[in-house]
């Protein structure tokens, strides 16, 4: 079955520590993305890409960085500039952000991050 | 700026009670309108959509939503919830930003069906 695979489901880490989560698909999608879920303040765009190579910052990029080298992986790093990155991550996909601008995200299961 | 609104953060109802969702958003260009739902330990899931047409969509599992365009509005509606029906609710608008189309969240409605 396709679908978006995130792991792994829950990660500790030390404050000052980089982290990296990691997100892969097999839906053949251009566009993925990476949203923050915080209780009470729904999904937040950290990061998108659109194509292989690309990437876009979201809404609070800040203490956060990406890359695209393949389409089929989106990893998320947590920096250690990330001043609140305790939080529940959320990796999605879509067809596309162009022509296919009205298609809908698939989400994976999401990781959930303590930091202490 | 570009937000969506979901009013009702938690809702509790009995089993067989009607539910309405609220979601407002502010955008006036075209939108593309979304609901997704979140199940207990599941990933996000689509319930159902509004792109164009008929403004009164279904979806899965008995949903349905209604798009009121003076309002901006798309309020998701079931006759009759279910236990089941448990869930987060988030309503979501793709809209055109800075060339390119975005998708944003409200901040969800939990609901609660009791038994």
């Amino acid at each position: 079955d396709g679908g978006i695979t995130q792991s792994p489901k829950y990660l500790f880490r030390k404050e000052g520590q980089n982290v990296t989560l990691s997100c892969e698909q097999n839906l053949n999608h251009d566009a993925m993305y990476w949203y923050r879920q915080d209780p009470g303040q729904g999904l937040r765009l950290i990061y998108y890409s659109q194509i292989v190579n690309d990437f876009q910052k979201g809404d609070i990029a800040e203490g956060y960085s990406v890359s695209r080298e393949k389409k089929e992986s989106f990893p998320l790093t947590v920096t250690s500039a990330q001043k609140n990155p305790t939080a529940f991550y959320l990796c999605a996909s879509s067809i596309g952000t162009g022509s296919s601008y009205n298609s809908p995200l698939h989400f994976g299961n999401g990781t959930r991050l303590t930091v202490t | 700026a570009q937000s969506v609104s979901q009013h009702n953060h938690h809702v509790i109802l009995s089993e067989a009670a009607s539910l309405e969702l609220g979601c407002n958003y502010s955008y006036g260009g075209t939108v593309n309108l979304f609901w997704y739902v979140q199940y207990p330990g599941q990933h996000l899931q689509l319930l159902l959509k509004y792109f164009s047409g008929d403004p009164l969509v279904k979806g899965i599992k008995g949903f349905e939503a209604e798009f009121i365009k003076s309002k901006f509005s798309f309020n998701l509606r079931k006759p009759s919830v279910q236990w089941s029906d448990t869930a987060e609710y988030f309503c979501a608008v793709n809209a055109k930003r800075k060339g390119t189309y975005k998708y944003i969240f409200g901040t969800g409605t939990r609901l609660k069906v009791l038994a």
